[in-house]
């Protein structure tokens, strides 16, 4: 595996439900972020990891919950969704938070809330 | 607030020339990006741009205008691969990245 992978590729799940989604990259990178892309909006940065460690929430509501046990792997776990909630959520990886530091995608993972 | 604009929607013949702009106003610049978004599929790097002046990667360039809050990306040769979506992303001066909502471009043959 190369890049940045992410499973499930694609995911309906009822309100009162629990997922979790994975992404995973394989460039060596200390940076991952999560990202919501809705249609015709500019994507939206949830989460920011840096070694591990969280560096940005960009009050992001509660339903939603990063994990990141180390630098190649980030969770987003999810409970108790809205259906305004439904997008594709993107992972993306980064040598590190400089600026010139270009971030590498996913294919993200197409979430549908009935 | 911080802003960045991008026209919704261009359409272009294949073999033409076509230029997406994007004019930001965000609280400090350290870079601008452009990505490019196929239907379906993940964002992949075009190009960086911290300095004035235009950048050129083979039929694409990025142009930068610093004291005017202005890029351009300039696509030539079209092809019916180019179509796309074009993301632009500016850098502010917390080193947080502001995007666009993007340029779906339309090729034509």
């Amino acid at each position: 595996e190369t890049g940045v992978t992410q499973t499930p590729r694609h995911l309906v799940m009822g309100m009162t439900n629990k997922k979790s989604l994975k992404c995973e990259q394989h460039l060596g990178h200390n940076a991952m972020y999560w990202y919501k892309q809705s249609a015709k909006k500019p994507l939206e940065l949830m989460f920011v990891y840096n070694f591990k460690e969280q560096t940005e929430n960009n009050s992001v509501p509660s339903r939603f919950s990063p994990e990141c046990p180390n630098s190649s792997h980030l969770f987003l776990h999810l409970h108790t969704l809205q259906p305004e909630d439904s997008a594709l959520y993107l992972c993306a990886s980064s040598q590190g938070l400089a600026g010139g530091d270009e971030q590498y995608f996913g294919p993200g993972t197409r979430l549908t809330v009935t | 607030g911080q802003n960045i604009d991008q026209p919704t929607e261009m359409t272009a013949t294949e073999g033409a020339i076509v230029q997406i702009n994007c004019t930001y106003q965000t609280s400090g610049f350290n870079g601008l990006f452009w990505y490019q978004q196929h239907a379906g599929e993940a964002p992949t790097f075009l190009s960086y741009n911290v300095l004035d002046g235009l950048e050129e990667k083979g039929r694409f360039s990025s142009f930068l205008s610093r004291s005017k809050g202005y890029s351009y990306l300039l696509l030539k040769e079209l092809q019916m691969k180019d179509s796309a979506s074009y993301l632009c992303a500016v850098i502010d001066s917390n080193y947080q990245l502001i995007w666009g909502a993007g340029t779906k471009l339309i090729i034509k043959p």
